[in-house]
């Protein structure tokens, strides 16, 4: 079964700093991976998704994802942390041949000063 | 342009109680499921749906009970409250027969169980 792994339940950065969150995906098919945002007592909202078409992945608020199959990651990155980016961050992967997701545990980011 | 809707937003039960958290979503997506969070636990996949009429259990399922009559709503029944139900419940939605869709999200229930 499909599975992501994130590593780091809570994660610093200072405003103006590289933000970087980890996940590892584990598939036996060529997965379908996505990373959600959650901010305090929000539902979750899409940041970006991987399907294939290519390995860098833009998605909004300037985050940025790469898929690199030899190392079957999908991490997560922003050059300049912002106060705003202060949030949980999930990492999920779709089933095969479902829609099925399975999240990671997800990273909490705060953003110092 | 509502997306999915989640009622209530805050719950408060006594244990032993019965109680029913609404989903409605009006993207006429196929697929529904319900999710539960936990502290360091990530989300949880309580029960899912592909359909009208078809249900199936996901990875949390025992405690509650979901029916899926029509396209737009997917209701998660706990039958006997217990402390350990205590959580964040989140409803999904996302189309079927594209894989690469996301899944959309409700606000979420608050759920404490006394």
């Amino acid at each position: 079964a499909q599975s992501v792994t994130q590593l780091g339940s809570h994660v610093s950065v200072s405003e103006g700093a590289l933000v970087l969150l980890r996940c590892n995906y584990s598939s036996s098919v060529p997965p379908y991976l996505f990373w959600y945002v959650q901010y305090p007592n929000q539902g979750l909202q899409l940041l970006l998704k991987y399907t294939s078409a290519a390995t860098l992945v833009k998605g909004i608020n300037g985050f940025e994802a790469e898929f690199k199959k030899s190392e079957t990651s999908f991490h997560l990155t922003k050059p300049s942390a912002h106060m705003s980016d202060a949030a949980e961050y999930f990492c999920a992967v779709r089933g095969e041949g479902n829609n099925r997701l399975a999240f990671g545990k997800g990273n909490q980011v705060v953003v110092i000063p | 342009n509502a997306g999915v809707t989640q009622t209530p937003k805050f719950q408060v039960l006594k244990t032993g109680q019965s109680m029913t958290l609404q989903c409605a979503q009006d993207m006429n997506h196929e697929y529904m499921s319900w999710y539960r969070q936990d502290p360091g636990m990530g989300l949880r996949l309580i029960h899912y749906s592909v359909g009208a009429g078809i249900t199936d259990q996901g990875e949390v399922p025992n405690g509650y009970n979901v029916s899926r009559s029509t396209t737009e709503d997917f209701p998660l029944r706990l039958l006997s409250a217990a402390p350990s139900q205590t959580s964040v419940y989140f409803c999904a939605s996302s189309s079927v027969g594209r894989l690469n869709t996301e899944a959309f999200f409700g606000q979420g229930t608050r759920l404490t169980v006394v």
